[in-house]
């Protein structure tokens, strides 16, 4: 069964950087997933797609300031020159075998 | 690409839900991507409900399966949801998307479900 898992929250000082996981069920090591993040009272909006060789594309207008990563099972969103809007939830996602999942989500705190 | 949800605001309990999207910048027809429905209840996660391909083939949530019809107008570059014998548990912000990795979303459509 294809599932995602995340921490439910994270923080990080404004200016820093932080990087949030996503992690793959076992065996999914292949899997490519996309991170979308979720501001305060708006819907979500695509980030980026992450392969798993680590590869990563991002959305139309996403700064560089984000950037995706592989290892494993698990995918990584790094978030550099943290800035006050990036408070959000972030969540991952993917699909296989017909269904698509999400993970719970990642309620990021600049602090 | 824009997607717009649309559809009524309150459903009452046991009826359906119906929605629409309206896309806008890119052809169902085209065949080049999958188009789902995804819900997000209030203070909770995203729940993806299923999807429509431009052959009409569809693919359904395990848990609202047997609720759930999604199909494409091609002729109105649409597709709808439909939900029915909805509860309470069914209030939640809808949300339309695109591809396999939902690239552009719409802006969301809060349904309550209540009498």
């Amino acid at each position: 069964q294809l599932v995602l898992t995340q921490s439910p929250s994270a923080s990080a000082s404004l200016g820093a950087s932080v990087k949030l996981t996503c992690t793959l069920t076992s065996g999914h090591g292949s899997y490519a997933i996309a991170w979308h993040q979720q501001q305060p009272k708006k819907g979500p909006r695509f980030l980026m797609k992450v392969n798993g060789d680590g590869s990563h594309t991002r959305g139309d207008g996403i700064p560089d300031r984000f950037s995706g990563s592989s290892s494993g099972d698990e995918r990584f969103l790094t978030i550099s020159s943290l800035q006050s809007e990036d408070e959000a939830d972030y969540y991952c996602q993917t699909w296989g075998t017909g269904l698509w999942v999400f993970g719970g989500g990642t309620k990021l705190t600049v602090l | 690409v824009q997607l717009r949800e649309s559809g009524p605001g309150l459903v009452t309990p046991s009826q359906t839900l119906s929605l629409t999207c309206t896309v806008s910048g890119d052809f169902i027809s085209r065949g080049n991507y999958y188009w789902s429905w995804i819900r997000q209840p209030a203070g909770k996660g995203l729940e993806w409900i299923g999807r429509v391909y431009s052959s009409g083939t569809t693919a359904y949530n395990p848990s609202l399966k047997s609720r759930v019809t999604i199909s494409a107008d091609m002729s109105k570059n649409q597709f709808s949801l439909k939900l029915s014998s909805v509860t309470a548990a069914d209030t939640a912000v809808y949300y339309c998307a695109r591809g396999n990795f939902f690239d552009h979303w719409g802006q969301g459509t809060l349904v309550t479900v209540s009498s």
